[in-house]
């Protein structure tokens, strides 16, 4: 069974830099193809795809946001870190990380989400 | 690119919705698997299924039967029915692609089963 869980900061001040954590269980990031991706969504708006890190640590990135965006595997074997710099009120929203299995583009298991806010 | 998806849609239980997704002009949905979720007040999105092709389309995990994708040439867009929709078929639906190294999310349409 997969399972994905973000963790970090709920509140973070314009300027900042947001770092989050994708933990999770039930594959391995080192297994060929499989990939890690992150998603935002704002309150009462829709979906946005913020990027991705394949099994051989290849990245992909929305081009609006490229500059600013970084995805790692982390220190442990069963993590992901996002890092956005330059947080503005914009920003706010649920961050999403989601399985991207072997066959497919498809994000096909997504952790629960956890809220940013950005504000002084 | 950006894929517009009407923002609101209604059916009444036991009916079909068809919920579209249409691609840029500059851009043809016969090159691209069109991929569907659902989500639900306060929930993760759910992925339901993709769809290419009548050969080459499937179904996520646990998802029904009466959840299916096709793709309309004419308009450029993709596809989702929904046959004898039920209370619980209530939630948001969005499309994505991907393209040019990226994944495009629409703008989402809310289903409301009257």
């Amino acid at each position: 069974q997969i399972t994905l869980k973000e963790s970090g900061p709920t509140l973070v001040r314009p300027t900042q830099t947001l770092t989050l954590t994708c933990t999770f269980s039930g594959f391995s990031l080192s297994d060929r193809g499989l990939g890690v991706g992150w998603i935002r969504q704002p309150p009462g708006k829709a979906l946005e795809w913020l990027g991705l890190i394949y099994w051989d640590d290849d990245k992909r990135y929305n081009p609006s946001l490229k500059s600013r965006l970084t995805i790692t595997k982390g220190t442990s074997k069963n993590q992901v870190v996002l890092t956005m710099t330059f947080m503005g009120p914009v920003d706010t929203a649920t961050y999403y990380c989601a399985h991207r299995p072997r066959v497919g583009a498809h994000y096909d298991t997504w952790g629960q989400g956890t809220l940013v806010t950005v504000s002084s | 690119p950006v894929l517009t998806q009407p923002p609101s849609s209604s059916a009444s239980p036991g009916e079909s919705a068809r919920l579209t997704c249409t691609l840029p002009s500059d851009i043809n949905v016969g090159g691209y698997n069109v991929y569907w979720y659902q989500q639900k007040p306060g929930s993760p999105p759910r992925y339901l299924l993709y769809y290419f092709s009548d050969t080459d389309k499937g179904q996520g995990s646990g998802v029904p039967s009466r959840f299916s994708g096709s793709r309309d040439a004419s308009a450029n867009a993709g596809i989702l029915l929904i046959s004898g929709l039920q209370s619980e078929d209530e939630a948001d639906y969005y499309c994505m692609i991907w393209s040019n190294n990226a994944a495009v999310f629409g703008g989402g349409t809310k289903l409301t089963v009257l």
